[in-house]
Protein backbone atom coordinates (compact mmCIF):
# COMPACT_ATOMS: atom_id res chain seq x y z
CA UNK A 1 0.00 0.00 0.00
CA UNK A 2 1.71 3.12 -1.24
CA UNK A 3 -0.84 5.35 -0.28
CA UNK A 4 -0.14 8.82 -2.44
CA UNK A 5 2.71 9.15 -4.96
CA UNK A 6 3.26 12.11 -7.08
CA UNK A 7 5.65 12.23 -10.40
CA UNK A 8 7.75 13.40 -11.05
CA UNK A 9 10.16 14.74 -8.02
CA UNK A 10 11.35 17.88 -9.53
CA UNK A 11 10.95 19.53 -12.34
CA UNK A 12 12.65 22.49 -14.38
CA UNK A 13 10.49 24.09 -16.55
CA UNK A 14 11.11 27.07 -19.10
CA UNK A 15 8.37 29.85 -19.42
CA UNK A 16 6.14 28.65 -22.14
CA UNK A 17 6.56 25.11 -21.90
CA UNK A 18 4.13 22.71 -20.74
CA UNK A 19 3.76 19.52 -18.35
CA UNK A 20 1.59 17.41 -15.97
CA UNK A 21 2.15 16.34 -12.88
CA UNK A 22 0.77 12.70 -11.66
CA UNK A 23 -0.90 11.93 -8.22
CA UNK A 24 -2.06 8.00 -8.14
CA UNK A 25 -3.62 6.85 -4.22
CA UNK A 26 -4.05 3.20 -4.16
CA UNK A 27 -6.65 3.61 -1.48
CA UNK A 28 -9.92 3.41 -3.79
CA UNK A 29 -10.09 7.09 -2.12
CA UNK A 30 -13.58 9.22 -4.36
CA UNK A 31 -11.57 12.73 -3.62
CA UNK A 32 -8.69 13.86 -5.31
CA UNK A 33 -6.80 17.58 -4.48
CA UNK A 34 -4.17 19.64 -5.96
CA UNK A 35 -2.34 22.25 -3.65
CA UNK A 36 0.50 24.45 -4.18
CA UNK A 37 2.44 25.40 -1.23
CA UNK A 38 4.78 28.80 -1.47
CA UNK A 39 6.83 30.30 1.37
CA UNK A 40 4.47 32.57 3.81
CA UNK A 41 1.19 31.80 2.05
CA UNK A 42 0.37 28.19 3.38
CA UNK A 43 -1.13 25.44 1.11
CA UNK A 44 -3.71 27.09 -1.16
CA UNK A 45 -6.25 24.74 -3.26
CA UNK A 46 -5.94 24.63 -7.38
CA UNK A 47 -8.30 22.44 -8.27
CA UNK A 48 -10.51 18.95 -6.90
CA UNK A 49 -12.01 16.16 -7.48
CA UNK A 50 -15.27 14.41 -5.68
CA UNK A 51 -15.24 11.23 -8.26
CA UNK A 52 -14.05 9.84 -11.79
CA UNK A 53 -14.50 11.97 -14.29
CA UNK A 54 -15.65 15.23 -11.88
CA UNK A 55 -13.69 18.13 -11.08
CA UNK A 56 -14.08 21.16 -9.94
CA UNK A 57 -12.09 24.82 -9.48
CA UNK A 58 -10.00 25.46 -6.07
CA UNK A 59 -8.92 28.50 -5.06
CA UNK A 60 -6.29 29.20 -7.40
CA UNK A 61 -7.25 27.33 -10.77
CA UNK A 62 -6.07 29.46 -13.24
CA UNK A 63 -3.01 28.82 -15.53
CA UNK A 64 -3.69 25.19 -14.41
CA UNK A 65 -6.16 22.39 -16.02
CA UNK A 66 -6.81 18.80 -13.98
CA UNK A 67 -8.29 16.06 -15.64
CA UNK A 68 -9.68 12.40 -13.49
CA UNK A 69 -10.23 9.40 -15.75
CA UNK A 70 -9.56 6.89 -13.56
CA UNK A 71 -10.19 6.71 -9.70
CA UNK A 72 -6.66 6.61 -8.72
CA UNK A 73 -5.10 9.21 -10.86
CA UNK A 74 -5.48 12.71 -10.67
CA UNK A 75 -3.50 14.73 -13.52
CA UNK A 76 -2.53 18.33 -13.22
CA UNK A 77 -1.59 20.21 -16.37
CA UNK A 78 0.23 23.54 -16.92
CA UNK A 79 -0.23 24.74 -20.58
CA UNK A 80 1.91 27.76 -20.83
CA UNK A 81 4.31 27.35 -17.57
CA UNK A 82 4.86 31.42 -16.10
CA UNK A 83 7.50 32.39 -13.18
CA UNK A 84 4.78 32.61 -10.78
CA UNK A 85 3.79 29.18 -10.81
CA UNK A 86 7.43 27.74 -9.38
CA UNK A 87 6.48 25.86 -6.18
CA UNK A 88 5.92 22.64 -4.34
CA UNK A 89 2.78 21.06 -5.74
CA UNK A 90 1.02 18.45 -3.32
CA UNK A 91 -1.69 16.34 -4.03
CA UNK A 92 -3.72 14.71 -1.46
CA UNK A 93 -7.19 12.33 -0.89
CA UNK A 94 -9.88 11.38 1.15
CA UNK A 95 -12.27 8.11 1.50
CA UNK A 96 -15.13 10.86 0.68
CA UNK A 97 -18.51 10.01 0.80
CA UNK A 98 -18.91 8.37 3.84
CA UNK A 99 -18.20 9.83 7.53
CA UNK A 100 -18.06 13.38 6.16
CA UNK A 101 -16.61 14.91 9.64
CA UNK A 102 -14.13 11.67 10.13
CA UNK A 103 -12.39 11.88 7.09
CA UNK A 104 -8.68 12.07 7.17
CA UNK A 105 -7.08 13.73 4.18
CA UNK A 106 -3.46 11.81 2.84
CA UNK A 107 -1.27 13.49 1.18
CA UNK A 108 1.91 12.89 -1.07
CA UNK A 109 5.56 13.81 -0.90
CA UNK A 110 5.28 16.86 -3.43
CA UNK A 111 6.33 17.75 -6.85
CA UNK A 112 9.15 20.48 -6.85
CA UNK A 113 8.60 22.61 -9.84
CA UNK A 114 11.05 25.85 -10.89
CA UNK A 115 9.97 27.92 -14.10
CA UNK A 116 12.52 30.15 -15.32
CA UNK B 1 -14.24 33.00 2.46
CA UNK B 2 -12.36 30.82 5.59
CA UNK B 3 -9.43 32.63 6.82
CA UNK B 4 -7.18 30.26 8.91
CA UNK B 5 -4.24 31.78 10.93
CA UNK B 6 -1.42 30.57 13.47
CA UNK B 7 0.43 32.16 16.04
CA UNK B 8 3.41 32.03 16.61
CA UNK B 9 5.01 31.88 13.18
CA UNK B 10 8.17 30.03 14.85
CA UNK B 11 8.68 28.78 18.41
CA UNK B 12 11.67 27.26 20.06
CA UNK B 13 11.68 25.60 23.53
CA UNK B 14 14.19 23.33 25.33
CA UNK B 15 13.41 19.83 25.33
CA UNK B 16 11.36 18.66 27.89
CA UNK B 17 9.17 21.47 27.66
CA UNK B 18 5.25 21.10 27.24
CA UNK B 19 4.08 24.05 24.86
CA UNK B 20 0.74 25.15 22.89
CA UNK B 21 0.56 25.93 19.84
CA UNK B 22 -2.20 28.04 18.17
CA UNK B 23 -5.04 28.03 15.55
CA UNK B 24 -7.37 30.36 14.66
CA UNK B 25 -10.30 30.36 12.01
CA UNK B 26 -12.59 32.86 11.06
CA UNK B 27 -16.18 30.91 10.30
CA UNK B 28 -17.10 28.51 13.04
CA UNK B 29 -19.44 26.67 10.50
CA UNK B 30 -16.98 23.77 9.96
CA UNK B 31 -17.36 19.57 9.56
CA UNK B 32 -13.83 19.03 11.23
CA UNK B 33 -10.18 20.75 11.71
CA UNK B 34 -7.00 18.41 11.34
CA UNK B 35 -3.56 18.87 12.59
CA UNK B 36 -0.41 18.13 10.36
CA UNK B 37 3.11 17.79 10.71
CA UNK B 38 5.41 18.72 8.21
CA UNK B 39 9.26 17.96 7.92
CA UNK B 40 11.77 19.84 5.35
CA UNK B 41 11.26 18.75 2.07
CA UNK B 42 9.09 16.51 3.20
CA UNK B 43 4.50 15.63 2.18
CA UNK B 44 1.81 16.25 4.88
CA UNK B 45 1.76 13.70 7.54
CA UNK B 46 -2.13 13.93 9.68
CA UNK B 47 -1.54 14.16 13.60
CA UNK B 48 -5.21 14.68 14.43
CA UNK B 49 -8.92 14.86 13.34
CA UNK B 50 -11.15 16.77 15.40
CA UNK B 51 -14.46 16.41 14.30
CA UNK B 52 -17.32 19.49 15.26
CA UNK B 53 -18.97 18.00 17.77
CA UNK B 54 -16.10 17.08 19.35
CA UNK B 55 -14.24 19.44 21.88
CA UNK B 56 -10.66 17.02 21.78
CA UNK B 57 -8.64 14.44 20.48
CA UNK B 58 -5.63 12.90 22.11
CA UNK B 59 -2.60 11.00 20.26
CA UNK B 60 0.35 9.60 22.42
CA UNK B 61 1.80 12.87 23.68
CA UNK B 62 -0.01 15.14 21.87
CA UNK B 63 -3.53 15.80 22.49
CA UNK B 64 -6.01 18.93 20.02
CA UNK B 65 -8.86 20.83 21.09
CA UNK B 66 -11.40 22.81 19.26
CA UNK B 67 -13.84 25.70 20.72
CA UNK B 68 -15.55 26.22 17.38
CA UNK B 69 -18.18 29.08 18.68
CA UNK B 70 -14.64 31.43 19.76
CA UNK B 71 -13.25 30.07 15.91
CA UNK B 72 -10.32 28.28 17.82
CA UNK B 73 -7.79 25.37 18.37
CA UNK B 74 -4.69 24.45 20.18
CA UNK B 75 -2.47 21.34 19.56
CA UNK B 76 -0.16 20.56 23.00
CA UNK B 77 2.79 18.67 22.88
CA UNK B 78 3.64 17.70 26.42
CA UNK B 79 7.77 16.28 26.87
CA UNK B 80 8.84 17.94 23.39
CA UNK B 81 11.33 15.89 22.19
CA UNK B 82 13.86 17.16 19.58
CA UNK B 83 12.39 14.77 16.99
CA UNK B 84 9.05 16.89 17.27
CA UNK B 85 11.01 19.64 15.31
CA UNK B 86 9.10 20.55 12.45
CA UNK B 87 6.19 22.46 11.18
CA UNK B 88 2.76 22.16 11.67
CA UNK B 89 0.05 23.21 10.09
CA UNK B 90 -3.81 23.26 10.88
CA UNK B 91 -6.40 22.91 8.09
CA UNK B 92 -10.32 23.61 8.49
CA UNK B 93 -13.11 21.77 6.44
CA UNK B 94 -16.14 24.05 5.74
CA UNK B 95 -19.74 22.90 5.36
CA UNK B 96 -18.16 21.98 1.50
CA UNK B 97 -15.36 19.78 -0.30
CA UNK B 98 -12.56 22.46 0.44
CA UNK B 99 -9.73 22.87 2.89
CA UNK B 100 -8.33 26.07 4.24
CA UNK B 101 -4.83 25.53 5.19
CA UNK B 102 -3.09 28.10 8.56
CA UNK B 103 1.03 29.40 7.35
CA UNK B 104 2.02 26.72 9.95
CA UNK B 105 3.93 27.09 13.49
CA UNK B 106 7.65 26.03 12.57
CA UNK B 107 9.06 24.16 15.69
CA UNK B 108 12.35 23.57 17.53
CA UNK B 109 12.85 21.49 20.00
CA UNK B 110 16.87 22.48 21.87
CA UNK B 111 18.50 19.28 22.98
Amino acid sequence: NAGVTQTPKFRVLKTGQSMTLLCAQDMNHEYMYWYRQDPGMGLRLIHYSVGEGTTAKGEVPDGYNVSRLKKQNFLLGLESAAPSQTSVYFCASRRGKTHLAQETQYFGPGTRLLVL
Amino acid sequence: KQEVTQIPAALSVPEGENLVLNCSFTDSAIYNLQWFRQDPGKGLTSLLLIQSSQREQTSGRLNASLDKSSGRSTLYIAASQPGDSATYLCAVRPTGNQFYFGTGTSLTVIP
